[in-house]
């Protein structure tokens, strides 16, 4: 149980273009899910929160506007990457936390690198 | 001073090792404390979760807490070359559900 999918897990696209990100909840119902971004041997940035139904809470330096987060269901996140530039390039990882069973803690998909040429 | 402190190794250790994992943090208000493994270019994979002090067992795995030193450790014990991986540490508390992570150690298991 608790299995959490992220699609697509690689996409390569050029400078000024846009990504989406979809990450689903496979086996449960997710209250919140996150969006992290983690740089080689470096540890998971949290950019922002998602709860269903309504607008993301980002953190502290990441913008909004860039990183459009829509969390439509209670199984589904996206993450889309507007104008990407080669900064953006990096591991970007959800996660979705369970209404119940294991005192709610987050349970992460496998991931989706980004390569912006 | 980082809320939570990791050393990122690598730490490198022979097939069969037992294998001891730390961090350290600074805010009081944690009680819930969680061991990730990760995978090169894959997703954190939750190994162990622990509330408040003590210790918890599951197969070859240990995580052990000591909040009054602020200190968390994680064994493994009987090492194998398919624990080699990146191991996270997590922490929450103070009514947030919102873990802070360590930056995580790499551990090499070799034969």
């Amino acid at each position: 149980g608790a299995v959490v999918s992220q699609h697509p897990s690689r996409v390569i696209c050029k400078s000024g273009t846009s990504v989406k990100i979809e990450c689903r909840s496979l086996d449960f119902q997710a209250t919140t899910m996150f969006w992290y971004r983690q740089f080689p041997k470096q540890s998971l940035m949290l950019m922002a929160t998602s709860n269903e139904g309504s607008k993301a809470t980002y953190e502290q330096g990441v913008e909004k506007d860039k990183f459009l987060i829509n969390h439509a269901s209670l199984t589904l996140s996206t993450l889309t990457v507007t104008s990407a530039h080669p900064e953006d390039s990096s591991f970007y990882i959800c996660s979705a936390r369970t209404r119940t069973g294991k005192l709610g803690e987050q349970y992460f998909g496998p991931g989706t690198r980004l390569t912006v040429t | 001073q980082k809320e939570v402190e990791q050393d990122p190794g690598p730490l490198s250790v022979p097939e069969g090792a037992i294998v001891s994992l730390n961090c350290t943090y600074s805010n009081s208000a944690f009680q819930y404390f969680m061991w990730y493994r990760q995978y090169s270019r894959k997703g954190p994979e939750l190994l162990m979760y622990t509330y408040s002090s003590g210790n918890k067992e599951d197969g070859r795995f240990t995580a052990q807490v000591d909040k009054s030193s602020k200190y968390i450790s994680l064994f493994i014990r009987d090492s194998q070359p398919s624990d080699s991986a990146t191991y996270l540490c997590a922490m929450r508390g103070g009514g947030s559900y919102i873990p802070t992570f360590g930056r995580g150690t790499s551990l090499i298991v070799h034969p």
